[in-house]
């Protein structure tokens, strides 16, 4: 079985363009989730989809936004890029959103130059 | 406040001893626990979850969970090198479902 997988791996920006991450989740699996990870720091929750609606976010700015699609799969949209973006950005997927066990993407690594 | 927290370590380990990790959460409520292991410069690996009061083993890991104290440890019997990694305690409340919270996580070295 598949797991969660995430594209790309590796993306350099440069400062003020806007990122699109991809995450595909495991089938069957109707919750995504993001968190970032910057380096040396902990897993920051960004954002949570379930059935195609927002049902959670973070404490991040407007500019991180991100949608789910009608086969679950999900994306990442990380506007006006800032230096600080950097960070290995992860997705998650999970039965019944938020109850069971989450198993997490290879994450996109964002370099933002 | 932190709402989970780690000891950050790290945490030295002789092969084939025991690890024991240990993870405080501040939401009473908290319903469904969690632990990850974190390779350095990887994406986090579940590797035990557990819902209820008490002990749960899978293999080398056990975890154990204690509502009543609000801790969750985790124990790694006959420690290996390739233990040797971060270990992230997660926790799920009800009133925040799908918000998982996530220790800074306890970094493991189990020396040969």
């Amino acid at each position: 079985e598949a797991g969660v997988t995430q594209s790309p791996t590796h993306l350099i920006k440069t400062r003020g363009q806007q990122a699109t991450l991809r995450c595909s989740p495991i089938s069957g699996h109707t919750s995504v989730y993001w968190y970032q990870q910057a380096l040396g720091l902990g897993l920051q929750f960004l954002l949570w989809y379930d059935e195609g609606e927002e049902r959670n976010r973070g404490n991040f700015p407007p500019r991180f936004s991100g949608r789910q699609f009608p086969n679950y799969s999900s994306e990442l949209n990380v506007n006006a890029l800032e230096l600080e973006d950097s960070a290995l950005y992860l997705c998650a997927s999970s039965f019944i959103g938020g109850r069971t066990e989450a198993f997490f993407g290879q994450g996109t690594r964002l370099t933002v130059v | 406040q932190k709402e989970v927290e780690q000891n950050s370590g790290p945490l030295s380990v002789p092969e084939g001893a025991i690890a024991s990790l240990n993870c405080t959460y501040s939401d009473r409520g908290s319903q469904s626990f969690f632990w990850y292991r974190q390779y350095s410069g990887k994406s986090p690996e579940l590797i035990m979850f557990i819902y209820s009061n008490g002990d749960k083993e899978d293999g080398r890991f056990t975890a154990q969970l204690n509502k009543a104290s609000q801790y969750v440890s985790l124990l790694i019997r006959d420690s290996q090198p390739s233990d040797s990694a971060t270990y992230l305690c997660a926790v799920n409340a009800p009133d925040s479902w799908g918000k998982l919270q996530f220790g800074a996580g306890t970094q493991v070295v189990v020396t040969p």
